[in-house]
């Protein structure tokens, strides 16, 4: 079992190029999320699905578009990078909340540079 | 809305000792509640989480954690450190919303284990 896996690991941008974060689940999970997490400010929401065909915003979700291509993949695009969005980026998932509690579990990361 | 407080960023102890770490958190409700632990480079794993019942919750590693409601508490504890405890831990609280569960996570706190 793979778990959440995330794609690329690691990745330099210069301003205003764009990419696509991708991540997916082998858990069957109904819910996946977007964070970033910078230092001293814990991970921040950025975007959410709740279900298949579902996405809405978080606490930060400005410069980031989502979608939600089937039930295991959850991808972040920036459309337009900045250094201010310079940050590891994790992607989770959870179970229906009836099944677990809506536990998220994490991928391993992606670390994005943007100069 | 939801937010928690880590009030320790940095904690130190020595291997053997025994830790606590603390979290406050503010939610209307009965609130869902996660720790979570990071490892340098790493994606966050699940140590323990309590959703209602028993108010002291086991968790993995040995950890423990105690919901206390009159005090808005969840504090993590350890009766015996070990030096691969050294990590980043997070306190999270979950609010179940149309069928997702989004997470509000503390800032962190950084553990160091003296050998």
């Amino acid at each position: 079992n793979a778990g959440v896996t995330q794609t690329p690991k690691f990745q330099v941008l210069k301003t205003g190029q764009s990419m696509t974060l991708q991540c997916a689940q082998d858990m069957n999970h109904n819910s996946m999320y977007w964070y970033r997490q910078d230092p001293g400010m814990g991970l921040r929401l950025i975007y959410y699905s709740a279900s298949e065909g579902t996405t809405d915003k978080g606490e930060v979700p400005n410069g980031y578009n989502v979608s939600r291509l089937n039930k295991r993949e959850f991808s972040l695009r920036l459309e337009s990078a900045a250094p201010s969005q310079t940050s590891v980026y994790f992607c989770a998932s959870s179970p229906a909340p009836t099944s677990g509690g809506g536990t998220q579990y994490f991928g391993p990361g992606t670390r994005l540079l943007v100069l | 809305a939801q937010s928690v407080t880590q009030p320790d960023i940095h904690i130190t102890v020595s291997e053997g000792a025994s830790l606590e770490l603390r979290c406050n958190y503010s939610y209307g409700a009965t609130p869902y509640l996660f720790w979570y632990v990071q490892s340098p480079g790493q994606g966050l794993q699940l140590l323990l989480k309590y959703f209602s019942g028993d108010t002291l919750v086991q968790g993995i590693k040995g950890f423990e954690a105690e919901f206390k409601r009159s005090q808005s508490s969840f504090n993590l504890r350890k009766p015996s450190v070990h030096w691969s405890d050294a990590a980043e831990y997070f306190c999270a609280v979950g609010a179940i919303t149309g069928g997702g569960n989004k997470l509000t996570f503390g800032t962190g706190t950084q553990l160091k284990v003296e050998l």
